[in-house]
């Protein structure tokens, strides 16, 4: 167990629609992570986030957005689903001390966009 | 641009065999991280080991292990006395040190045991 929580473990949508996904960091842990994973695939870095400020991006459109709250959990949002938007959305959790720069996953969010 | 290259797509081993799984990658910078991660069929990706771009030493925990080969841009992992709950998808990933710590994945390798 890695501490770290991701809710829901499956969503159902329709392109256009708009989804938030929900992520508990593990505890004491200021840094959090999410990442995209389409079948068959490694993950993408889309942003993370360091003490609630976006602390980079990877290339993914605006309509991916993020926060992270003063308890460090996070949520990621998407707006205007596309059907290449269907993928496991990963959420990582670290603390940024020091050098050992590990992150823990959540086990996911799958989500279908349809 | 870094990237991380896994040229294994899928593997099997008998129960008890050993097992080595490549990664390469390509980056021009010198100090750094790499990983290998396990994710078994419940989606959570596990850390099994971390090497330091700095440390000569393979990094080693139970019965795994790395050979780091830093000049040929190398990073293979190697399963010892491989068990049935081995069985999962394996990621090599990169990160830059003083980054904003985002990781860089390969493709992924599917390791089978088998009873």
């Amino acid at each position: 167990e890695t501490g770290v929580t991701q809710s829901p473990t499956h969503l159902i949508k329709t392109r256009g629609q708009q989804v938030t996904l929900r992520c508990s960091s593990q505890s004491g842990h200021n840094t959090v992570s999410w990442y995209q994973q389409a079948l068959g695939q490694g993950p993408q870095f889309i942003f993370q986030y360091y003490r609630e400020e976006e602390n980079g991006r990877g290339n993914f459109p605006p309509r991916f957005s993020g926060l992270q709250f003063p308890n460090y959990s996070s949520e990621l949002n998407v707006n205007a689903l596309e059907l290449d938007d269907s993928a496991l959305y990963l959420c990582a959790s670290s603390l940024r001390q020091g050098g050992k720069n590990i992150q823990y996953f959540g086990a996911g969010t799958r989500l279908s966009v349809l | 641009a870094q990237t991380v290259t896994q040229s294994q797509p899928e593997m099997s081993v008998q129960e008890a065999e050993t097992v080595t799984l490549s990664c390469t990658y390509d980056t021009s910078e010198s100090n750094y991280y790499l990983f290998w991660y396990k994710q078994p069929p419940s989606r959570q990706m596990i850390l099994v080991i971390r090497q330091e771009a700095y440390k000569q030493q393979n990094a080693t925990e139970n019965r795994f292990s790395v050979n780091f080969q830093k000049a040929a841009k190398s990073f293979s992992l190697k399963i010892s006395d491989s068990q049935l709950g081995d069985t999962a998808m394996y990621f090599c990933a990169f990160m830059k040190h003083d980054s904003n710590y985002q990781l860089i994945w390969g493709a992924g390798t599917k390791l089978i045991i088998k009873p």
